[in-house]
This record gives structure tokens, sequence and C-alpha cells, in this order.
């Protein structure tokens, strides 16, 4: 969706939190703000979604803001195998939109 | 292995023939998505069903793209008279319908397709 944008990469030295940002300036009310990730040659995998509040999981935190029109996911301590392209997205329980991607790099 | 399965996982085809792709979800998934991918883009929505019916077909890139569900477990995907800039990959995804507005897509390896 090209109205979803994310900086095209980024890195973060292992250990350290990752803080990846997204905008999605047009999100719709009934439309979850959600976020994938994609190692070479697989497909996607899902990492955490949400409405309106945070939510946190076993692998990341997601921050949303009061107008929705950003999230950041927060991988709390990035290892080696976080190295991968990381997909926001929006959409409802039926069609979904996802933007461009972020390629993070963990550096030793 | 009960992940969602594709087949074929590459294919290469000459400008205008016809391609089928088949997708396999995950045995109790209702929910069948298809998606196309290309070079450092994320993956692009171009159609869904719910058991065998496709609810949302408007995002097929042209009428050459059709997809059925038959049965409502397998789907397949299906170009005619394929071009050069059908080049990309193919993924599929499913889900399940239960409890709560959303639940997570799980997509399958994808399709490589390479039109010469």
């Amino acid at each position: 969706d090209a109205k979803t944008t994310q900086p095209p990469s980024m890195d973060c030295a292992e250990g350290r939190a990752a803080n990846l940002p997204c905008n999605h300036s047009t999100i719709s009310g009934n439309e979850y703000v959600y976020w994938y990730r994609q190692i070479h040659s697989q497909g996607p995998q899902y990492i955490i979604h949400g409405l309106k509040n945070n939510e946190t999981n076993e692998m990341a935190s997601l921050i949303i803001t009061e107008d929705r029109k950003s999230s950041t996911l927060i991988l709390p301590h990035a290892t080696l195998r976080d190295t991968a392209v990381y997909y926001c997205g929006k959409g409802t329980g039926n069609q979904f939109y996802f933007g461009t991607g972020t390629s993070l790099t963990v550096i030793p | 292995d009960t992940g969602v399965s594709q087949d074929p996982r590459h294919k290469i085809t000459k400008r205008g023939q016809n391609v089928t792709f088949r997708c396999d979800p995950i045995s109790e998934h209702n929910r069948l998505y298809w998606y196309r991918q290309t070079l450092g883009q994320g993956p692009e929505f171009l159609t869904y069903f719910q058991n065998e019916a496709q609810l949302e077909k408007s995002r097929l890139l042209s009428d050459r793209f059709s997809a059925e569900r038959p049965k409502g477990s397998f789907s397949t995907l299906e170009i005619q008279r394929t071009e050069q800039g059908d080049s990309a990959m193919y993924l599929c995804a499913s889900r399940t319908t239960g409890t709560g507005f959303y639940n997570e897509q799980f997509f399958g390896p994808g399709t490589r397709l390479t039109v010469l």
C-alpha cells in the first residue's frame, strides 16, 4: 500500500532494542495495524497486531499513536536471527495492505 | 508438515503461456488469500476466499488472472497469456475466522514465476 511508509533500512546492535517506525496516515477506524517479517526466500511471518492500544507478546511490542497514523514495532533485545525485512500493514479481517518494508540488519 | 504448502516452488514459462499455481492451506483454515510480491516490495493483496466462495476479486491485476477454491480446501491461481511483467513471487496465506476480529495469516513459501 503506497500510503503505508517505512524507512527502507535500519541497523541495530545485537542485544539492543530495535525500534521500527511506520506511517499509516490513511488508516480507517476498523483497520488493524499489523506487523510481519520476512526472511529471504520464505513467506512472511506474523509478529503482532493492534487496533488502538499498545500491545506486547513474546516476540515484540507495538506502540500505536493516539491518532493511529503511525506505529512503532519494538524488538526489545535484538538477536542476529532478527535480521529480516519487517513489513507494517493495515487491514480489516478481509483485505490486507502491506507497506514496502524495512530491512533490519542486526550487527554483532 | 501442517503448514501452508504451494506448488510448484519455481516456474519458468515463455510469454503467452498459461500457468497455474496450487495452494494447500492449513486444513482447518476457512480463509485463503493470494498475494503477489515483486522484488523489493511488500506483498500485494489479490483475492481471498471464505471456504469455496471468492469474496473479493476486484484487486486481481487483470482479467488474465483468476482463482478458484472449488471444495473449500486447496486453491489454484491461474494466469493466462503471461507477460514479462507477471514475473513475481505469488504467495498464498490462510487463517481461521474463529474468535477475535483478526487472526494471523499463515503464509506459504510462495511460487516464484519467471516469464521469459
